[in-house]
């Protein structure tokens, strides 16, 4: 049962654009939600997170916006760049539950 | 200052023999978790562990996986009796806080040690 999903396994974007990565809950009593960022062979790292109670969070040019409603968050990141390129994962709280995550390119 | 510590980062066992793998937490963390993750999955919670305390094991297969956290030394997830579905990255976090520090993202990752079962 996959409470967390990120339904594009890759996403490829050019250099300076915005990349948005998507994510879908099932769970309503998650309350707290993170993005993750995985190179090959190392451990994640925390990105961004949001709380359930706002629907949007800016770090840089990392923003998270939260969709309750529609049991949906989505990472945006702009203008990308070619160290972004990695594999996104989306997690939701309490119990830190992962998606399956996203592959991010960012081309030149 | 030194982050999550893994070892191994790659370790090779047949069928039926045992893997252990290690974790020392960030200098300061006295809250371990252990995370899975499977060939085209996500990371999947197996165990989190306080000091000589088992906190919340609902993620742990039933038969064969324990985990433990001395009072000295590393974290240690054992696997017995290995079977090929075994074969994963098994990730070890570390935090500061109590239980509430899950949600709040202040995990903080190792390399990960990659099981490979032949």
């Amino acid at each position: 049962d996959q409470q967390v999903k990120q339904n594009s396994p890759s996403l490829s974007v050019q250099e300076g654009r915005i990349s948005i990565l998507n994510c879908d809950y099932t769970n309503s009593m998650f309350d707290y939600f993170l993005w993750y960022k995985k190179y090959p062979a190392e451990g994640p790292t925390f990105l961004i997170s949001i709380s359930s109670i706002k629907d949007k969070n800016e770090d840089g040019r990392f923003t998270v916006f939260l969709n309750k409603s529609a049991k949906h968050l989505s990472l945006h990141i702009v203008p990308s760049q070619p160290g972004d390129s990695a594999v996104y994962f989306c997690a939701a709280s309490p119990k830190l539950t992962f998606g399956t995550g996203t592959r991010l390119q960012v081309t030149l | 200052n030194a982050g999550v510590m893994q070892n191994p980062r790659h370790l090779v066992r047949r069928r039926g023999q045992e893997a252990r793998l290690r974790c020392s937490p960030m200098k300061g963390h006295s809250h371990v978790y252990w995370y899975r993750q499977l060939p085209e999955e996500g990371l999947k919670f197996m165990v989190y562990l306080q000091k000589e305390n088992i906190i919340d094991e609902s993620g742990m297969p039933k038969e064969r996986f324990s985990a433990e956290f001395p009072k000295e030394g590393p974290s240690i997830l054992r696997i017995q009796q290995v079977v090929r579905g075994d074969s994963a990255a098994y990730f070890c976090a570390s935090s500061p806080r109590t239980k509430d520090s899950r949600g709040t993202g202040e995990l903080f990752f190792g390399e990960g040690s990659r099981l490979t079962v032949l």
